[in-house]
């Protein structure tokens, strides 16, 4: 079974200040896509963004950014210029064929933003 | 944003008491998901639909049935709560079945077995 792995729980960043917050997963398939959500403390849950395997450019949306290392299994998302607002849990998933196309999620991590 | 409601926002039941939740959507969608959300496990699938009266198991089902008798509408079931089914529920929903088709959630639904 796929796993999707996040080792920091918690994070804190300064406000304006660039943030990255790590995501490794397992698996044997070449073709999938990967995922960040963002949940705010409304609970709802948000697509930050998106990158497919096959793609070796790293997905860029706004003031945020992944770094996508197939090889390596990581795709971990940045943050930049870091806002009050970005404070929440993010999610990163991963989805495939071989997984049923079902979203296979991470435990999260709770990114603190400072004024 | 997606059209998905989900009811109760909140809800308190006692073990042994069966308890529904819904979810509605206004976006003619075919595909519709049931997940739970606990500390360290991110959201966990629990059962996912593919159109009216079909629906299969995700991978945490047990103790749990699902409906879906409109497109419209997905109904979670706890036949008899247990404390280990105190959660935060999300109903997500898909337009295509492919990778690259985000899910969108609802709310969430907090549920709390006492």
């Amino acid at each position: 079974a796929q796993t999707v792995t996040q080792s920091q729980p918690e994070m804190s960043v300064q406000e304006a200040e660039t943030v990255t917050l790590s995501c490794t997963y397992d698996t044997s398939e070449s073709d999938y896509y990967l995922f960040w959500y963002k949940q705010p403390p409304s609970r709802q849950m948000i697509l930050v963004i998106r990158q497919e395997a096959y793609k070796q450019q790293n997905a860029t949306e706004n003031r945020f950014s992944v770094n996508f290392q197939k090889a390596a299994k990581s795709f971990s998302l940045k943050i930049s210029d870091s806002q009050l607002g970005d404070a929440a849990m993010y999610f990163c998933a991963y989805r495939s064929d071989n997984a049923g196309n079902m979203l296979t999620f991470g435990g999260g991590t709770r990114l603190m933003v400072k004024p | 944003d997606a059209g998905i409601t989900q009811s109760p926002r909140h809800k308190v039941t006692e073990t042994g008491t069966p308890v529904t939740l819904r979810c509605h959507q206004t976006e003619n969608h075919r595909y519709m998901y049931w997940y739970r959300q606990d500390p360290g496990h991110g959201l966990r699938l629990i059962h996912y639909s593919y159109g009216v009266k079909d629906t299969d198991k995700g991978e945490v089902s047990d103790g749990y049935s699902v409906s879906r008798s409109k497109t419209e509408d997905f109904l979670l079931t706890l036949e008899s709560a247990t404390s280990s089914q105190t959660s935060v529920y999300f109903c997500a929903i898909s337009g295509q079945w492919t990778l690259d088709s985000p899910l969108h959630f609802g709310n969430g639904t907090r549920l709390t077995v006492t």
